[in-house]
């Protein structure tokens, strides 16, 4: 199985800071790699695919990058309504696995 | 417009079995490249892949759960379920059914099961 390993593992951070998520994987996944959002109740939102596609109505405040085995989720200017989970996600292989998750709070 | 909803029973007693349905429109699972997967979610907790199965009728499954999962398509009802045997108070979670292509880009809303005597 293919690791997934996220940080941090919560972050806090204030409206319009930059802030960066990491997600490193035990093997290549060349770009096979989502990231989700996911609010308190809610089902995940997918925001990036493939490393850096940016899914369709998600700001561009959020961009991804990365290959092979270390990526990041950038929101270049939190705004109020990203405080949530994020978590990364490996289609390269099954088992699918998922990242452990980021908690981004408020500070 | 692509939607999914979970359906199933909120309770279930251990070493029941649990059968969950999956009810989709918006897209057909005979599309070339398109899977429906099931995630769960116990609270507090991260997400974890149950199972998939493609348009070609392949199914994949998570190895730490597969002796227990089985999941089908029902093309003509737009359909897919997953039934879990031998159920344990630890596979209490909400369970996502998602449409994949790349990524899992549409989500049910969920359902919380609680495994429970």
């Amino acid at each position: 199985d293919i690791q997934m390993t996220q940080s941090p593992s919560s972050l806090s951070a204030s409206v319009g800071d930059r802030v960066t998520i990491t997600c490193r994987t035990s093997q290549t996944i060349r770009n096979y790699l989502n990231w989700y959002q996911q609010k308190s109740g809610k089902a995940p939102q997918l925001l990036i695919s493939a490393g850096y596609i940016l899914q369709s109505g998600v700001p561009s405040r959020f961009s991804g990058s990365g290959s092979g085995t270390d990526f990041t989720l950038t929101i270049s200017s939190l705004q109020p309504e990203d405080f949530a989970t994020y978590y990364c996600q490996q289609s390269f292989s099954t088992p699918i696995t998922f990242g452990q998750g980021t908690r981004l709070e408020i500070k | 417009q692509i939607t999914l909803k979970e359906s199933g029973p909120t309770l279930v007693k251990p070493r029941q079995p649990l059968t969950l349905t999956c009810t989709f429109s918006g897209f057909s699972l005979n599309t070339t490249g398109v899977s429906v997967g099931w995630i769960r979610q116990p609270p507090g907790k991260a997400l974890e892949w149950l199972a998939l199965i493609y348009w070609d009728d392949d199914t994949r499954y998570n190895p730490s759960l597969m002796s227990r999962l089985t999941i089908t398509k029902d093309t003509s009802k737009n359909q897919v379920v997953v039934t879990m045997t031998n159920t344990d108070p630890v596979d209490t979670a909400t369970y996502f059914c998602a449409h994949n292509y790349w990524g899992f880009d549409y989500w049910g809303q969920g359902t919380l099961v609680t495994i429970s005597s």
